[in-house]
């Protein structure tokens, strides 16, 4: 069946470094949502790409859409504190299921 | 956006016994789901509830084991019936406006199985 997986299952940074999780599926996309859940939390909703080559930004996140939309990115310039938490992107089949397809999820830790 | 509310939060049951869980949304939605997450883990979807029919459920859930009701476009309950400590896990709904819209998640219940 079709896998969504993201790189890296865990990343640790000093608070203002950078942090980067890639996200790549078995099939072609309709579209792709990232989620952001914090420890305890639920996931919350981040962005949705839907354009091939696609780029959003929301202040120090960049999200990035492939071109073939199979994969994408999600990119943090400066990470602070309250970055911590697992990000997960999820995609959307191209069938008439309208199923979300999860990600693995990328645990973000960072150091104050 | 829409807000969901899902209860009970969380629940420690005997093993054998079964557990509703509720899934109230403020709007209509088109679009219902029911998830488990085990810690640490990501999301597995169970089942797509449809309004007024028989939940679609995804490959290793059946219905025997994760009844689904969706009466209307607003609320949702997922039972887990005759639970085992396997059964042990955050149960998600979520609930979407359009078809290809994002998902707005309840806040999960989190069931222990003795």
């Amino acid at each position: 069946g079709q896998q969504v997986m993201q790189i890296p299952q865990y990343q640790h940074v000093q608070e203002g470094e950078d942090f980067t999780t890639y996200c790549n599926s078995s099939t072609t996309l309709s579209n792709i949502q990232w989620y952001k859940q914090r420890p305890g939390g639920h996931p919350v909703f981040l962005i949705q790409l839907v354009k091939s080559g696609e780029v959003k930004k929301q202040k120090r996140l960049t999200f990035q859409f492939g071109e073939a939309k199979k994969n994408s990115s999600l990119h943090i310039t400066a990470t602070q504190t309250t970055d911590v938490g697992t990000y997960f992107c999820a995609g959307v089949r191209m069938d008439s299921s309208y199923k979300l397809i999860f990600g693995s999820g990328t645990r973000l830790l960072v150091r104050p | 956006s829409a807000v969901i509310s899902q209860k009970p939060s969380r629940d420690i049951c005997q093993r054998g016994t079964s557990l509703t869980i509720q899934c109230q949304v403020d709007s209509q939605v088109t679009m219902m789901f029911w998830y488990r997450q085990q810690p640490g883990q990501s999301l597995t979807l169970i089942a797509t509830a449809n309004q007024g029919s028989e939940a679609t459920y995804e490959s290793g859930f059946v219905i025997d084991k994760f009844p689904i009701s969706r009466p209307n476009l607003t609320f949702s309950t997922l039972t887990v019936s005759n639970m085992s400590p396997e059964d042990s896990s955050i149960y998600l709904c979520s609930g979407g406006v359009g078809l290809t819209d994002t998902q707005y998640f309840g806040p999960g219940t989190r069931l222990t199985v003795l």
